[in-house]
């Protein structure tokens, strides 16, 4: 089962401002299966990157995912006020089980 | 527009199976992998297992010997049946669209375990 580490737990920034996050696993993810979530209190997760570095349907590109093997990066360029939310990277590339981290929340 | 709305009992018995039902709308059951994954009030996010339209399953390994996912493509639903359920599976069930990632959820049913 592949580990996802996410760093840091709490991140605390402004609006305007850049957000990098962090996801790292245990053992190399391969074909870059990494996805990212962001969820709200109280709202189920949405999708926001799949395959590492693809937007999902009708996310801003303020969003950005990248990385490879075991090290993956989510970066919101300009932080606007709805943004502030708990972000999970999760690993598809095994066998089951997919695995999620334990979530970065963003507050301000 | 995917709709997936979750239903089922709130409260189980310890010992007890918790069972759930994901009706879709909106797109057909057909041709999809679905999955369920749940959520511990103030925690992370578990995968519990998931479904082709066809019946083939995949379970995580760590619930693997108490759950049970079918499926009703007749009347686009698919269902998840949890057995000997103890406190530590009060959590928050979502069910989703998807195999891999997940890109449609319903909107959460908090089941709690408790006599």
């Amino acid at each position: 089962e592949i580990v996802l580490t996410q760093s840091p737990g709490t991140l605390s920034l402004s609006p305007g401002e850049r957000a990098t996050l962090s996801c790292r696993a245990s053992q190399s993810v391969s074909n870059s299966f990494l996805a990212w979530y962001q969820q709200k209190p109280g709202q189920a997760p949405r999708l926001l990157i799949y395959g590492a570095s693809t937007r999902a349907t009708g996310i801003p590109d303020r969003f950005s995912g990248g990385g490879s093997g075991t090290d993956f990066t989510l970066t919101i360029s300009r932080l606007e006020p709805e943004d502030f939310a708990v972000y999970y990277c999760q690993q598809y590339g095994s066998s089951p089980p997919y695995t999620f981290g334990q979530g970065t929340k963003l507050e301000i | 527009q995917v709709q997936l709305q979750e239903s089922g009992p709130r409260l189980v018995k310890p010992s007890e199976t918790l069972s759930l039902t994901c009706t879709v709308s909106g797109d057909s059951i057909s041709f999809y992998y679905w999955s369920w994954i749940r959520q511990p009030s103030g925690k992370g996010l578990e995968w519990i297992g998931n479904i082709y339209y066809s019946g083939s399953t995949n379970y995580n390994p760590s619930l693997k010997s108490r759950v049970t996912i079918s499926v009703d493509t007749s009347n686009n639903q698919f269902s998840l049946k949890l057995s000997s359920v103890s406190a530590a599976d009060t959590a928050v069930y979502y069910c989703t669209r998807g195999g891999s990632y997940y890109n449609y959820w319903g909107q959460g049913t908090l089941v709690t375990v408790s006599s």
